[in-house]
């Protein structure tokens, strides 16, 4: 196992342009979890699936971000009309269930918005 | 809601000198607790956890004890090496049951630089 592992790892895009990224996740873990890490921040949390079903999502996932995670495997998160403020280190992880389980990280998607 | 609070970086240190970087926390319930390490161009690892009071996690020589009656949970190194530069994040998971449980909320990194 390869662990998690995010595609692409960097993206520049201009402002107003779509951009898609993916997640793959440990093979066994059924949780997904999306991050958003700015400079000097720590990561916050973004949206999380227990299998395909997106059981929560932060108050930061405006309507321009949609997240899928289609048969329980593998994720995307797109982001529609990037803005400036969209620029940050997105960030995956996943963890099977259970209390105090550890999370595995992707190495993340760094997003730059022109 | 939840939150965690870490001291205010970067830290500098000398190797082998004594390392403590603080965190605090606000939560529901009895969360559990972490810390993750972010070595330069790597992702996110677990460091060491801890899912009850008054559990000590320890991986690599650092240590943290789950206080809840300080609500805190620091991290120590009784001698640091200059592998140990790396920013530092303390986290909570929540266990209040339902849909946020295993989310992670961090607090904003310590920076640990250690010369030789």
């Amino acid at each position: 196992d390869t662990g998690v592992s995010q595609d692409p790892r960097h993206k520049i895009t201009k402002r107003g342009q779509n951009v898609t990224f993916r997640c793959d996740p440990i093979s066994e873990h059924n949780r997904l979890y999306w991050y958003r890490q700015t400079l000097g921040q720590g990561p916050e949390f973004l949206t999380y699936f227990q299998n395909e079903a997106q059981l929560e999502k932060s108050r930061l996932l405006s309507d321009r971000f949609s997240a899928e995670r289609p048969k329980g495997s593998f994720s995307t998160l797109e982001i529609q009309r990037t803005e400036q403020g969209d620029s940050a280190m997105y960030l995956c992880a996943s963890s099977t269930t259970g209390q105090g389980h550890e999370a595995f990280f992707g190495q993340g998607t760094r997003l730059t918005v022109v | 809601g939840d939150s965690v609070t870490q001291m205010e970086g970067p830290v500098t240190l000398s190797e082998e000198a004594f390392l403590t970087i603080n965190c605090t926390y606000t939560a529901t319930g009895y969360p559990s607790l972490f810390w993750y390490v972010q070595y330069p161009g790597e992702g996110l690892q677990l460091l060491l956890k801890a899912t009850k009071a008054d559990d000590k996690g320890s991986n690599k020589g650092f240590e943290a004890t789950y206080r809840k009656e300080t609500t805190s949970f620091h991290l120590e190194k009784g001698s640091v090496q200059v592998s140990d530069s790396a920013v530092y994040f303390c986290a909570l998971s929540s266990n209040a049951g339902g849909t946020s449980y295993g989310k992670l909320t961090f607090g904003q990194g310590t920076i640990l630089t250690v010369h030789p």
